[in-house]
């Protein structure tokens, strides 16, 4: 199976700063990835999807950005940071060509102040 | 897209209690995944069940896809149950899951 690492685990924030959330992935090669976001007591929002390097594809228009500089990372950005960007980021991971078992991250945890 | 409805929102079990949780979809589905989110927010895998039954220690789970439903079993409830489940389905002809909106279970000592 696979194991995700996100770092950091928690992170506050002020209001227009920038933001780098870090996945890596490990047990697998060329997987394809994720970004989630879940506010306090709500589901899960996907963001960002990536079947390779390079390959961003964005769920929903918003302040934030992805990028997949190598096979196993993925990165989530901000320029500036909102209010409303406050939340549990979770990153996850399924092996190319299936079964499309979705494995997660520990999380982060972003306040923005 | 897909529609995943979970039920009930809430349960609150007494330790050594037995419950069922339930997962309807609105389509049929290749696969279905029962996750736990426990108390620091970690997202478990529980079981990757397209059909039929698995069973992992006290839980246990069943998919019956013709009728677009899932069955996941608590036994012998502890307060390490505790948590939020979901079930997931992947969206029509891609590998992006589409989640219910979660149970939450509050095991009580």
């Amino acid at each position: 199976s696979q194991t995700i690492h996100q770092w950091p685990a928690t992170l506050v924030q002020p209001v227009g700063s920038p933001l780098s959330l870090e996945c890596t992935v490990e047990g697998t090669s060329n997987p394809n990835l994720y970004w989630y976001r879940q506010a306090a007591g709500r589901g899960l929002q996907l963001l960002f999807y990536s079947v390779g390097i390079g390959q961003i594809s964005s769920e929903v228009p918003q302040n934030l950005s992805a990028s997949r500089p190598q096979d196993r990372q993925f990165i989530l950005s901000s320029k500036k940071l909102l209010l409303s960007d406050s939340g549990f980021y979770l990153c996850a991971s399924t092996t190319p060509g299936g079964p499309y078992e979705q494995y997660f991250g520990p999380g982060t945890r972003l306040t923005v102040t | 897209g897909i529609q995943v409805e979970q039920s009930p929102p809430d349960l609150i079990l007494q330790e050594g209690a037995n419950s069922t949780l339930r997962c309807n979809f609105s389509d049929s589905v290749n696969n279905l995944q029962w996750f736990h989110q426990n108390p620091w927010g970690q997202l478990i895998n529980l079981f990757y069940i397209p059909s039929g039954t698995k069973q992992n220690g006290r839980l246990s789970a069943t998919t019956v896809a013709t009728e677009r439903y899932s069955l996941l079993y608590i036994s012998s409830s502890q307060t390490t149950d505790s948590g939020v489940y979901f079930c997931a389905v992947p969206r029509s002809n891609d590998y992006k899951l589409s989640f219910g909106a979660g149970t939450t279970v509050t095991v009580r000592a």
